[in-house]
């Protein structure tokens, strides 16, 4: 089974600033299958990325996602007010769906 | 629009039962595989279970399997997750969510807003 370690925990950053957030997997995953969610408080995750780098229906191109092989990355160029909330990557593997702990963005 | 809808969480007893359900709008509810997703209060999300789409194959997370069944009746649109045996540790917020497939790999593009599950004496 593989394990996604996202980094870092909390990320204090500002409106309009950069952010970089990571999700390792323990073993090298399979032709970037690999997504992202946002979680914002109290409400259902949505789904940002799949396919490492493919961007879902509706999400702003401020979203990107990198990576391959057991490095992947989720940026976004400038954060909104709204883009406060925590990420999780995911990836499928022998009939399992397995979630990083996942990175809080906070103010 | 694509539309989710959990019912059926509560508060239960440790060892008792609860039948979740989900209906479904909005797409063609017999073409998807379906999950369920739960996320422990302050926690991460842990993907609980899923079902293929004419229901004859179903996955489980190990934590849950020979206590929750998950089920589906694409007559009505609807998802069940059956549990028994439930554990303080099952107390969560449970997503339905609809799972898409790009290649061969699966994901989660539309996700309803959760029914809380509590199991406390």
């Amino acid at each position: 089974e593989i394990v996604l370690t996202q980094s870092p925990g909390t990320l204090s950053l500002s409106p309009g600033e950069r952010a970089t957030l990571s999700c390792r997997a323990s073993q090298s995953v399979s032709s970037s299958y690999l997504a992202w969610y946002q979680q914002r408080p109290g409400q259902a995750p949505r789904l940002l990325i799949y396919g490492a780098s493919s961007r879902a229906t509706d999400i702003p191109d401020r979203f990107s996602g990198s990576g391959s092989g057991t490095d992947f990355t989720l940026t976004i160029s400038r954060l909104e007010p709204e883009d406060f909330a925590v990420y999780y990557c995911q990836h499928y593997g022998s009939s399992a769906w397995t979630f990083g702990q996942g990175t809080k963005v906070e103010i | 629009e694509v539309q989710l809808v959990e019912s059926g969480g509560g508060l239960v007893q440790p060892g008792g039962s609860l039948r979740l359900s989900c209906a479904a709008s909005g797409f063609t509810f017999s073409g998807f595989w379906m999950s369920w997703v739960r996320q422990a209060p302050g926690k991460g999300l842990e993907w609980v279970a899923s079902i293929k789409q004419d229901g004859s194959d179903n996955y489980y997370v190990d934590s849950v399997k020979g206590r929750f069944t998950i089920s589906r009746d694409n007559a009505k649109n609807s998802l069940y997750l059956q549990m028994n045996s439930l554990r303080a540790e099952d107390t969560a917020v449970y997503y339905c969510a609809r799972v898409r497939r790009w290649l061969q790999f699966y994901y989660f593009d539309y996700w309803g807003q959760g029914t809380l599950v509590t199991v406390s004496s």
